[in-house]
C-alpha cells in the first residue's frame, strides 16, 4: 500500500528555522513528483511547492508566499522528501500535507496525514 | 494574482445531484489545467477524486464525476449520499509547474 508519513512539525519561534519530512513506501519513490501543500487553520488548502522526479530534472518550484524561504529537496535512495522552511512567519502557521503527484496526466494521488507547524513567541 | 474561485457552499438533498464550479482569474478553465478535485472531511487530510478533468482514481465512486461547463471545470455528484457531506477543493495547473487550490466549497447534505 502507498503511504506517505509527514514528521518534523513543531512550535518554533518566528524567524527560526525547521525541517519537515515525507517518508515514502509502497512505491518506487523516484519515479514521482512530490507536493507540499500547507493548510492554515481554518483555511482552505495552499500550494507550497513541488519537486520533479530526477527523469524530470529533480527540480522544485514554489508558491510565492514561500519562495526565497523554503527549500525542497528529496532523497531517492532513502524515499524521503524534505521541505525546509527558514525565516519562518507567524503565517507560516498551518497543517503541512505532502502528496505524490505522476506528470503523466498530472495526477495528484496519495496524500500524507500531515504535520502540524506553529510559528509563535 | 491568480484567483480560482468555487461556490462557498452548496446544499443538497439525500440522492440528489449537485455540481460543483471551479473558475480562474485568467478566463476559462481548459484540459491544459488538469483539474483536480480533493474531498476534504474535518480533521482528516485531502482525498483525491479526480484527475486531468475527468479522470477518477481507482478508489473514486462512480457517483462523482469531472467536466468542462462553461469555462470552468465542474466536479458532479449524482446521487449524493450523507457521507458525501464535506469541503471539495479544486487545484489548476499554471504552468511552470505551479498550482492553485480554490478556496474550496462546502457540501451540505440535508
Amino acid at each position: 500500500d502507498v503511504q506517505l508519513v509527514e514528521s518534523g512539525g513543531a512550535l518554533v519561534q518566528p524567524g527560526r528555522s525547521l525541517r519537515l519530512s515525507c517518508t515514502a513506501s509502497g512505491f518506487t519513490f523516484g519515479d514521482y513528483a512530490m507536493n507540499w501543500v500547507r493548510q492554515a487553520p481554518g483555511k482552505g488548502l495552499e500550494w507550497v511547492g513541488f519537486i520533479r522526479s530526477k527523469g524530470y530534472g529533480g527540480t522544485t518550484e514554489y508558491a510565492a508566499s514561500v519562495k526565497d524561504r523554503f527549500t525542497i529537496s528529496r532523497d531517492d535512495s532513502k524515499s524521503i522528501a524534505y521541505l525546509q522552511m527558514n525565516t519562518l512567519k507567524t503565517e507560516d502557521t498551518a497543517v503541512y500535507y505532502c502528496s505524490r503527484m505522476a506528470v503523466a496526466g498530472m495526477r495528484v494521488d496519495y496524500w500524507g496525514q500531515g504535520s502540524l507547524v506553529t510559528v509563535s513567541s | 494574482q491568480t484567483v480560482v474561485t468555487q461556490e462557498p457552499s452548496l446544499t443538497v438533498s439525500p440522492g440528489g445531484t449537485v455540481t460543483l464550479t471551479c473558475a480562474s482569474s485568467t478566463g476559462a478553465v481548459t484540459s491544459s489545467y488538469y483539474p483536480n478535485w480533493f474531498q476534504q472531511k474535518p480533521g482528516q487530510a485531502p482525498r483525491a477524486l479526480i484527475y486531468s478533468t475527468s479522470n477518477k482514481h481507482s478508489w473514486t465512486p462512480a457517483r462523482f464525476s469531472g467536466s468542462l461547463l462553461g469555462g470552468k471545470a465542474a466536479l458532479t455528484l449524482s446521487g449524493v449520499q450523507p457521507e458525501d457531506e464535506a469541503e471539495y477543493y479544486c487545484l489548476l495547473y499554471y504552468g511552470g509547474a505551479h498550482w492553485v487550490f480554490g478556496g474550496g466549497t462546502k457540501l451540505t447534505v440535508l
